[in-house]
Formats: C-alpha cells, structure tokens, sequence
C-alpha cells in the first residue's frame, strides 16, 4: 500500500461546470477525510466518513457539494456549478477511528482551478 | 473565530539551533493535538501528536509540549537541520478519529 491516492493531481475547470474528484485511502483505514486548503490558510475540514457513513459535514460544505464513500473504501467528492471561489487545494486523508499516536495521513491532493 | 491560532507566519534558525514553533487555541474540548510538516505541491506530513492527559511527547529530533491551563502547545526541533525547512501546522480535535482544525502555519526555513 503506497498510502492515499488523489486523482486527478491537477483540474481545470470552466466556471459554472461540475467536477469530481477521487480518493483512494490506505487499506486498512475506516476513516475518510476531505478537507480544502487555500493560500495562505490551513486545511479546512468539509466531512469525514466512518465506511460508509458519513458522521459530520462542515457548514463550508455547501449544497453544492457532496461526498460519498459508496463502500466504505474510495471516495469521490463532486462540486457542482463551480464558482471562482472554489478554486483550492482538496486534500484528502485517511485513518483508523481513535487512532492517536498515527496521525491522519494526507494524499497529495488535488488542484482546482476555476476559470 | 479561529480556534487553532499561529501567531508566527515565520521563523528563521540556523543549522544545529533549536527551533521552537508555537500554537494557541481556544476551545476547551480539542483533547487530541498534532503537528504536520508541509512541502509545496505535496500533502501535510504527520510528524508527532499529543493527547491531553500528557504534556509532552517526543520522538527523535521532535518534541510536542502541551500547557493545557495556558492552551498552549509548542514544538521543538534540535538540532535544526535544513531539510526540516517547510511549512508547519498546528492542528486540534475533540477526539482522536474526529475532524482536524488546523492553524495557518508557521514557515520555517534553515540555513546551513
């Protein structure tokens, strides 16, 4: 297991253009995290997923946006209609539930750009 | 209202020295705590973490001190070394397993 995956590493996209990105965890991992990083700011946390289910969605993750973890492995979030403003980094992590002294791990993350 | 706050956006140190990269936050309940290393283009790195019946951890070069009266928690780095030379974050939860609230970061750069 080479760790998560992110694809695509890089997106452009025409405003107004839906896009969807995907996340492959480590194996062994029952949680599932999307976050979003712009310049100059930390990781901002959008929803986590336990398998499946998903246990909590930030108030950043508007009805534009939606995640989904179908079987508790991969996941794919879809930004719909995009807007400028939603051009970032999302990163994507994995871990095990209560995991303390691991950490959660990071993919490389995918590039949005709206124009 | 930012929960989990780094004061310093830099810090410049010299090989061998000590690096010393602190972090506030304000919410009582955050009881697990973690500091992550950040290359450009690259994701955050997980480097070391704390929970709040300890205060203090360390492995290797890396040492987290937790205050939990002051909220306040710090990461040493000695010797300094210039591949240590990123981007550094704080982050916080409620729980271990839970969703992460990051500081802004904190850019270190070692000089040889």
């Amino acid at each position: 297991d080479t760790g998560v995956s992110q694809d695509p590493r890089h997106k452009i996209t025409k405003r107004g253009q839906n896009v969807t990105f995907r996340c492959d965890p480590i194996s062994e991992h029952n949680r599932l995290y999307w976050y979003r990083q712009t310049l100059g700011q930390g990781p901002e946390f959008l929803t986590y997923f336990q398998n499946e289910a998903q246990l909590e969605k930030s108030r950043l993750l508007s009805d534009r946006f939606s995640a989904e973890r179908p079987k508790g492995s991969f996941s794919t979030l879809e930004i719909q209609r995009t807007e400028q403003g939603d051009s970032a980094m999302y990163l994507c992590a994995s871990s095990l539930a209560l995991a303390t002294s691991s950490g959660y791990t990071f993919g490389s993350g995918t590039r949005l750009t709206v124009v | 209202d930012q929960q989990v706050k780094q004061n310093s956006p830099s810090l410049s140190v010299q090989e061998g020295r000590i690096s010393i990269l602190n972090c506030d936050y304000t919410n009582s309940m955050f009881d697990y705590f973690l500091w992550y290393k950040k290359y450009p283009a690259e994701g955050p790195t997980f480097l070391i973490s704390i929970s709040s019946i300890k205060d203090k951890n360390e492995d290797g070069r890396f040492t987290v001190f937790l205050n939990k009266s002051a909220k306040h928690l710090s990461l040493h780095i000695v010797p300094s070394q210039p591949g240590d030379s990123a981007v550094y974050f704080c982050a916080a939860s409620a729980q271990a397993g839970t969703a992460l609230i990051f500081g802004k970061g904190t850019t270190l750069s070692v000089s040889s």
